[in-house]
């Protein structure tokens, strides 16, 4: 079975700095899909970023990039120049490529705290 | 266009009690799926629907939990019998295609007291 870890449970970043969010995942498939999704307060989860396994070049969307390491199954998040609106909580989500189920496997997450 | 919602937006209901949670998924997706977010447990699994095929139920926790989708839209899951451990934020998410995201409702947050 499929297994997602987040090793920080918090995290604090100072405003407009960079913060890196830690993520390790364990699988026997090749071919899968990795998410970081965003929960604020408001209970909504907003996908923030997504790779495809197959493919080298890291994801970015904006100031959201992916440190995706295939081979040691690692897929970091970084937030360049934090925003206090990026306070939330953060969940790495895994899910299998092939077949049409789909459902998200995610980790603990980690509380990402803006300071002004 | 609108998002997935899902009705009521907080319950409160007493331990042993049957509760009915919504979920209006995006127009067109065939996907739906629930979710369970709680404290010990953290985003698990509960259960899969795929246009009229049979629901996908093996993350259910218990013969106590069941849900239905009316119509290849609107679904409701069911809690009979409520406990404590029930106690969460139950997430509906719903997706157009296998290749797709899945986007996420609000929640329904249950207290069972």
């Amino acid at each position: 079975a499929q297994t997602v870890t987040q090793s920080q449970p918090e995290m604090s970043v100072q405003e407009a700095e960079t913060v890196t969010l830690s993520c390790t995942y364990d699988t026997s498939e090749s071919d899968y899909y990795l998410f970081w999704y965003k929960q604020p307060p408001s209970r909504q989860m907003i996908l923030v970023i997504r790779q495809e396994a197959y493919k080298q070049q890291n994801a970015t969307e904006n100031r959201f990039s992916v440190n995706f390491q295939k081979a040691a199954k690692s897929f970091s998040l970084k937030i360049s120049d934090s925003q206090l609106g990026d306070a939330a909580m953060y969940f790495c989500a895994y899910r299998n490529y092939g077949g049409s189920q789909g459902n998200l496997i995610f980790g603990k997450g980690t509380k990402l705290s803006v300071k002004p | 266009g609108a998002g997935v919602s899902q009705s009521p937006s907080n319950k409160v209901t007493e331990k042993g009690k049957d509760v009915e949670l919504r979920c209006d998924p995006i127009s067109g997706h065939t996907a739906l799926y629930w979710y369970r977010q709680s404290l010990g447990q953290g985003l698990e699994f509960l259960i899969y629907f795929q246009g009229n095929s049979a629901p996908d139920k093996s993350g259910l926790p218990s013969d106590r939990f069941s849900a239905e989708r009316t119509g290849g839209s609107v679904s409701t899951l069911t809690i009979q019998r409520t406990q404590q451990e029930d106690s969460a934020v139950y997430l509906c998410a719903s997706r157009l295609g296998p290749s797709y995201e899945q986007y996420f409702g609000p929640g329904t947050r249950l207290t069972v007291t």
